[in-house]
């Protein structure tokens, strides 16, 4: 079964410090990793997502996630955060079947303080 | 502009309603999803769609059905509401393939009473 997990259910980190929000995932063959942004009343908003290629990927909003094979992870990082990053973050794994399905995390809610 | 829009942002209703959750995406995917969110959960899959007319269940269909006439809307519907489908429900919509993302709507709040 392919599954995903994010280990904090909140994270809190001071303005300008660099942050990490950490998922690991479980799947059979080549992982599609995603990291979703929600903001508070919102729908998801996609950040960023790996498919192959180079380890270390850039998204939306300065962030970016390092994908390591050997420790099965796929952590979300930020040089210098902003109040402004506050939300609840959730990684996914795309899962083949039939049909692409996306399987999310139980999220992690990122808070940052001035 | 990408735009996925669910009919409502807030919704009430009586235990025992039949209630339709309205999803329409302008982008032409070929995928569309149900999602519900409850805390400390995250998101849970409840049906999906890959074409018109084609549908398969998600880990939690049970109390729920689905409709796709058109390939822009996706219905979600609660045969019979109950407390516990009290929630947030996501409608997503996707292109086909493994490494596509996914575009959500706004969200739909749902209180059963």
């Amino acid at each position: 079964a392919q599954s995903v997990a994010q280990p904090e259910d909140q994270v809190n980190v001071a303005e300008g410090n660099p942050l990490t929000v950490k998922c690991t995932y479980s799947v059979s063959g080549n992982p599609y990793l995603f990291w979703y942004v929600q903001y508070p009343n919102r729908g998801l908003q996609f950040l960023l997502k790996y498919i192959t290629g180079d380890n270390l990927v850039k998204g939306s909003y300065g962030f970016e996630a390092e994908f390591n094979k050997s420790q099965t992870s796929f952590h979300l990082k930020k040089p210098s955060a902003l109040v402004s990053d506050s939300a609840l973050y959730f990684c996914a794994v795309s899962r083949y079947s039939s049909a692409s399905k996306i399987i999310f995390g139980s999220g992690t809610r990122l808070s940052i303080r001035p | 502009d990408v735009k996925v829009t669910q009919s409502s942002r807030y919704l009430v209703k009586r235990t025992g309603e039949k209630v339709f959750l309205e999803c329409v995406q302008d982008m032409d995917h070929e995928n569309m999803f149900w999602y519900r969110q409850d805390p400390g959960l995250g998101l849970r899959l409840i049906y999906f769609s890959y074409d018109v007319k084609m549908k398969e269940k998600g880990d939690i269909p049970e109390g729920y059905s689905v409709s796709r006439e058109k390939k822009e809307r996706f219905s979600l519907i609660l045969e019979s509401a109950s407390t516990n489908q009290t929630s947030m429900y996501l409608c997503a919509s996707s292109l086909v393939g493994v490494n596509t993302e996914a575009f959500f709507g706004q969200g739909t709040r749902l209180t059963v009473v």
